[in-house]
């Protein structure tokens, strides 16, 4: 079966950086996808890592460790736009998601 | 670009009664369409897998005849609820996959997602 982790909940302040772990265990892999999801909307492509590395993007980079089964999305500059849920989700020629980390960026 | 539309956007219905929920991809064509469900402050559940012309692969725990999918066309996938009740409530959110089919699902779009109330 597939087994992905995530923490639930994160708090931060507007403009510091936070980072969300995602740990997984799963029967095949072709690369994470991180999606972000507001409240009632379907989610939103942010990054898709394959190979082992950093992959950066703006104010957001992915960090992939195919052999320990883990990433990470770090958001830099955090924005109150950037309140939402984060969504960590496997590839393996369908996707299976996390249950996301709900970010809240304060003032 | 890659646009995926659902209609309707939400939808209240009385425990009984079926509902038809439409997943159009724009833009492209999309040999594969995927449906997900989402419970609040839950993560996606994917229910099937439709491929244009073949019958849907539903995920284990999934009614195959309570949620019927047609996907006619390289643009159109279709999900219906049957005899939907109150714990069918949920948001349906449907994905199109660009790229060929059986291929990695890189490329996949989705959509708005579809709001349903059961009463």
């Amino acid at each position: 079966g597939q087994n992905i982790d995530q923490p639930t909940e994160m708090t931060a302040t507007e403009g510091a950086i936070v980072q969300i772990n995602c740990t997984y265990q799963t029967s095949g892999f072709n690369g994470l996808f991180w999606y972000q999801q507001h409240a009632g909307e379907a989610p939103t492509f942010l990054s898709y890592n394959v190979l082992d590395g950093l992959e950066e993007k703006g104010r957001f980079s992915s960090f992939l460790s195919r052999s320990k089964g883990y990433s990470y999305l770090l958001l830099k500059e955090l924005q109150m736009k950037d309140s939402a849920s984060y969504l960590c989700a496997v590839n393996d020629y369908k996707l299976s998601f996390g249950a996301g980390t709900t970010v809240t960026v304060r003032a | 670009g890659a646009v995926v539309s659902q209609h309707p956007s939400w939808v209240i219905c009385k425990s009984g009664t079926s509902v038809k929920i439409e997943c159009r991809s724009l833009d492209f064509q999309a040999t594969t369409m995927f449906w997900y469900r989402q419970f609040p402050k839950q993560s996606l559940m994917l229910m099937a897998t439709s491929n244009e012309g073949s019958k849907a692969t539903y995920e284990q725990g999934v009614e195959k005849d309570k949620f019927l999918i047609n996907h006619a066309s390289l643009t159109l996938s279709t999900l219906t609820v049957t005899s939907a009740h109150p714990e069918d409530s949920s948001f349906y959110i449907c994905s199109a996959h660009k790229g060929l089919a059986g291929g990695p699902s890189y490329e996949q779009y989705f959509g708005p997602g579809t709001r349903l109330t059961v009463t």
